[in-house]
């Protein structure tokens, strides 16, 4: 079991560019979640998907898309990075209490 | 949308001392959680508290909550080196899935 992992690890962009986030679980959860973590402000979800093929917004969904792909794949898209979008992000899973988290991806956008 | 606060935000502790982190919330919710994140590191579960009066121990540690108050807390016993981190709660509503973490408590233990 790899658990939850995310690519890439480390990323940086300029201002305007897009990308696309990966995340994959192979523990056959349903839900799973997009979080942003920024110095001094804990974890901040962006959206999370109950089950396949559903998605929902969370606190801070401006500027980010998801897809669900499939039971095992969420991905989160920027598609016009801007330097607010500088952070952590963590991908999370669960699969009825509480939640594992992925390793994460550093963005800088510059 | 729930609130969650949590104090201190830092917290430098003596090895063998005891303290608490609390964590309050803003509307009703029956459940909680607390995670541990070490520098750099992703996030990992700790306690996961599902009732009114609910108190879980690992080791040190020990959570518990206290839902007429909205308050749970984590109480660190004789504390040593190896609890150094940073440690999250954080609550959802009843209903759906969503979390909302506090700012965390970075804790240093010092020898």
């Amino acid at each position: 079991n790899a658990g939850v992992t995310q690519t890439p690890k480390f990323q940086v962009l300029k201002t305007g560019q897009s990308m696309t986030l990966q995340c994959a679980q192979d523990m056959n959860h349903n839900s799973m979640y997009w979080y942003r973590q920024d110095p001094g402000m804990g974890l901040r979800l962006i959206y999370y998907s109950a089950s396949e093929g559903t998605t929902d917004k969370g606190e801070v969904p401006n500027g980010y898309n998801v897809s669900r792909l499939n039971k095992r794949e969420f991905s989160l898209r920027l598609e016009s990075a801007a330097p607010s979008q500088t952070s952590v992000y963590f991908c999370a899973s669960r699969p009825g209490k509480t939640q594992y988290f992925g390793p994460g991806t550093r963005l800088l956008v510059l | 949308e729930l609130k969650v606060e949590q104090n201190p935000l830092f917290l430098s502790m003596q090895e063998g001392k005891n303290y608490t982190i609390y964590c309050n919330y803003s509307t009703t919710s029956d459940r909680l959680y607390w995670y541990r994140q070490d520098p750099g590191k992703s996030l990992e579960s700790l306690f996961v508290l599902l009732s009114n009066g609910a108190v879980k121990q690992e080791g040190r540690l020990m959570a518990s909550l206290d839902t007429k108050a909205r308050l749970s807390t984590l109480h660190i016993t004789a504390a040593v080196h190896d609890l150094s981190a940073t440690y999250f709660c954080a609550g959802g509503p009843n209903t759906g899935n969503q979390f909302y973490f506090g700012t965390g408590t970075s804790l240093t233990v010092i020898p």
